[in-house]
């Protein structure tokens, strides 16, 4: 089945700082990718995802882009806000098309 | 509606009591999932279905957890005789499956604490 390696968190940047926040995955086929978004005493909300190869999806100026060599799919924001603060998931769909696989979890606290 | 619906958004029960969690999902939406949210363990899958009837459910953590839908559209997880273990954010989503292709959305969750 799938298995997700996420960057472990927290990381905390000050506003205006680049963000990359890692993850690897183990999958059968190609699945789906996903980062969703956790802000505080929230749901999950769909960030982006990506949905084959070299696919690159984006955001409220995050990107992430499906690398099949690699089995990565990192997240990354140029200029980070005080509003971005929050649990972010990364997650591939399975081949089955139908079940979420999370990761961890990355706590990021942007400061101003 | 517009978005995965979920009640009660909140919800503190003494143990050993039997709770039920309601999901409305996205209208339209084939596909509906419940996952639960710890501190200790996590997102963890529960339980899938497609239309009423479910063909994984093997994230159920014991057979004190139920879950049934019905008209293809409300859900309603059960849990009976809770522990404080069963503690936890209950999440819904639904998504519609098509062309291979599926997005997951998801609700604000149920927060449930056992005492």
């Amino acid at each position: 089945g799938n298995s997700v390696t996420q960057m472990e968190g927290p990381v905390t940047l000050s506003e205006e700082a680049f963000l990359t926040i890692n993850c690897t995955y183990t999958a059968t086929g190609y699945p789906s990718l996903f980062w969703y978004v956790q802000y505080p005493g929230e749901g999950l909300q769909l960030l982006l995802k990506a949905t084959k190869a070299d696919d690159k999806g984006s955001n409220k100026g995050f990107e992430a882009t499906y690398r099949k060599e690699t089995t990565s799919f990192h997240l990354e924001k140029g200029s980070v806000q005080v509003s971005d603060s929050a649990v972010y998931f990364c997650a591939p769909l399975r081949g089955s098309n139908y079940k979420l696989t999370f990761g961890k979890g990355t706590l990021l606290t942007v400061n101003p | 509606g517009a978005g995965v619906s979920q009640s009660p958004s909140n919800k503190v029960t003494e143990k050993g009591k039997d709770v039920e969690l309601r999901c409305d999902p996205i209208s339209g939406h084939t596909a509906l999932y419940w996952y639960r949210q710890s501190l200790g363990q996590g997102l963890e899958f529960l339980i899938y279905f497609q239309g009423n009837s479910a063909p994984d459910k093997s994230g159920l953590p014991s057979d004190r957890f139920s879950a049934e839908r019905t008209g293809g559209s409300v859900s309603t997880l059960t849990i009976q005789r809770t522990q404080q273990e069963d503690s936890a954010v209950y999440l819904c989503a639904s998504s519609f499956i098509q062309g291979g292709g599926n997005t997951i959305y998801f609700g604000e969750g149920s927060w449930l604490t056992v005492v």
